[in-house]
């Protein structure tokens, strides 16, 4: 079946401008994760959606980034005002909550460069 | 709290020889843990998973870890390392905590297969 999509895969943005990555989740995962990938770095947690709970936005280094789920599927993640340290590879992941399933989905990711 | 150490951010082996990935975790209840894949440009793959039943889990392409709860470690191994084994590797601990599940990720190990 179809895996997590994002777009697009890549993003080159002038320093100062709004960007937006998408994230189509796995149908019926009501987990949904957004990550940063940096050269060298792990994975960076920014963000999780569990169903219609509210947001864990703990991981979101700044008030520049911010996510929206809707429907229960899509999502959205937007950097405001975008500065040169945010360039980097974006992952997004899904997640079933199935009894026993536990790993995360990932999709190919969305890279972003800021210039 | 919760946390990963990928021992080693690279890892050169010749093809066919033994390959062995490092990872301590440090979790306050149970965990769970996962290691995961990572091609050149693509999104992460699970490789394996142990979810509290067998201690020696098996997973894709031949690779194997093995929990061990006295060392805290979970390293991924596999006999004969082969060129399509090149790729990033990244340990992740998990567990539930208060309705929520957002798993830690390492820095990730870099797997160099010399021919």
């Amino acid at each position: 079946g179809a895996g997590v999509s994002q777009s697009p895969s890549n993003k080159v943005t002038e320093k100062g401008k709004d960007v937006e990555l998408r994230c189509d989740p796995i149908s019926g995962h009501t987990a949904l994760y957004w990550y940063r990938q940096s050269l060298g770095q792990g994975l960076e947690f920014l963000i999780y959606f569990q169903g219609n709970s509210a947001p864990d936005k703990s991981g979101l280094p700044s008030d520049r980034f911010s996510a929206e789920r809707t429907g229960g599927s899509v999502s959205t993640l937007t950097i405001q005002r975008t500065q040169q340290e945010d360039s980097a590879v974006y992952l997004c992941a899904s997640m079933p909550t199935q009894a026993g399933v536990y790993e995360q989905y990932f999709g190919p990711g969305t890279r972003l460069t800021v210039t | 709290a919760q946390s990963v150490t990928q021992l080693g951010s690279h890892v050169s082996v010749s093809e066919g020889a033994l390959v062995l990935l490092r990872c301590n975790y440090s979790s306050s209840v149970p965990p769970y843990l996962f290691w995961y894949v990572q091609y050149p440009n693509q999104g992460l793959q699970l490789l394996l998973k142990y979810t509290s039943a067998a201690t020696l889990v098996k997973g894709i392409n031949g690779f194997e870890a093995e929990f061990k709860k006295s060392e805290t470690s979970f390293h991924l191994t596999k006999p004969s390392a082969h060129m399509s084994d090149a790729a990033e590797y990244f340990c992740a601990v998990s567990a539930r905590s208060g309705g929520s599940y957002i798993p830690t990720f390492g820095r990730g190990t870099s797997l160099i297969v010399h021919p």
